[in-house]
């Protein structure tokens, strides 16, 4: 069973609105949290990285935070543009051997 | 734009043909990753270089054949692939754990494989 869990599947948004994303894991120990974009056929680029202790990360319109004692984290996209449209994976290391767990990825459509 | 750079980007092969995946990055990691990406599923890790040296290997099979020459390079050869082994395969790369937050992957644009 995969240890992270993202929802939606896909959703499609009309350009300069909002939307979030949510991920649910199972990793302990915990270790950080980070939310990639993956364009279509491009390799993953790091959004945000969340530590235990940090409730919420800004990067441009894009912000995520995390609820360590539920273990959930959500990614939100303000002012939606259509270059984000794009594969959002949410990863979580888990601590001690760093071991990598991948969640199947919301894809965004933008649309004008 | 990604500092971790891969060749080439388009892979059309038979399945009797050898070809190579090339990485490189320049950022002193010492650490490198190839994963293999199917259409709409995340990435799944195939091998870890760790000082080049071979760290994990999750269990994939010999037409793969990863190599790293120096701390800078990663190869990945290819030897009589199946059209199921067609795919996006990425490369990684991260630096040693110290000085950065653990699982930190800086990943290559990645190399699309078609497997005829």
């Amino acid at each position: 069973k995969n240890q992270v869990e993202q929802s939606p599947q896909s959703l499609i948004i009309l350009e300069g609105k909002n939307c979030t994303l949510q991920c649910n894991y199972t990793v302990s120990p915990f270790s950080n949290l980070r939310w990639y974009k993956q364009d279509t056929g491009r390799g993953p680029v790091s959004l945000t990285i969340m530590t235990f202790s940090e409730n919420t990360k800004s990067n441009g319109r894009y912000t995520a935070t995390l609820d360590a004692d539920t273990k959930q984290s959500s990614l939100h996209i303000t002012a939606s543009q259509l270059s984000d449209s794009a594969s959002y994976i949410c990863v979580v290391t888990e601590a001690n051997d760093y071991k990598l767990s991948f969640g199947a990825g919301t894809t965004v459509t933008v649309r004008a | 734009d990604t500092e971790v750079t891969q060749t080439p980007k388009h892979l059309v092969m038979g399945m009797t043909n050898k070809k190579s995946l090339k990485c490189e990055q320049h950022m002193g990691h010492r650490a490198m990753y190839w994963y293999k990406q199917k259409a709409k599923k995340p990435p799944e890790l195939m091998f870890v270089y760790s000082y080049e040296k071979l760290s994990i290997n999750e269990s994939v099979p010999s037409r793969f054949s990863p190599e790293c020459p120096n701390s800078s390079l990663l190869n990945l050869h290819l030897h009589a692939l199946q059209p199921e082994d067609s795919a996006l395969y990425l490369c990684a790369s991260s630096p040693p754990a110290q000085r950065l937050l653990p699982g930190e992957l800086f990943f290559g644009e990645g190399s699309r494989l078609t497997v005829l």
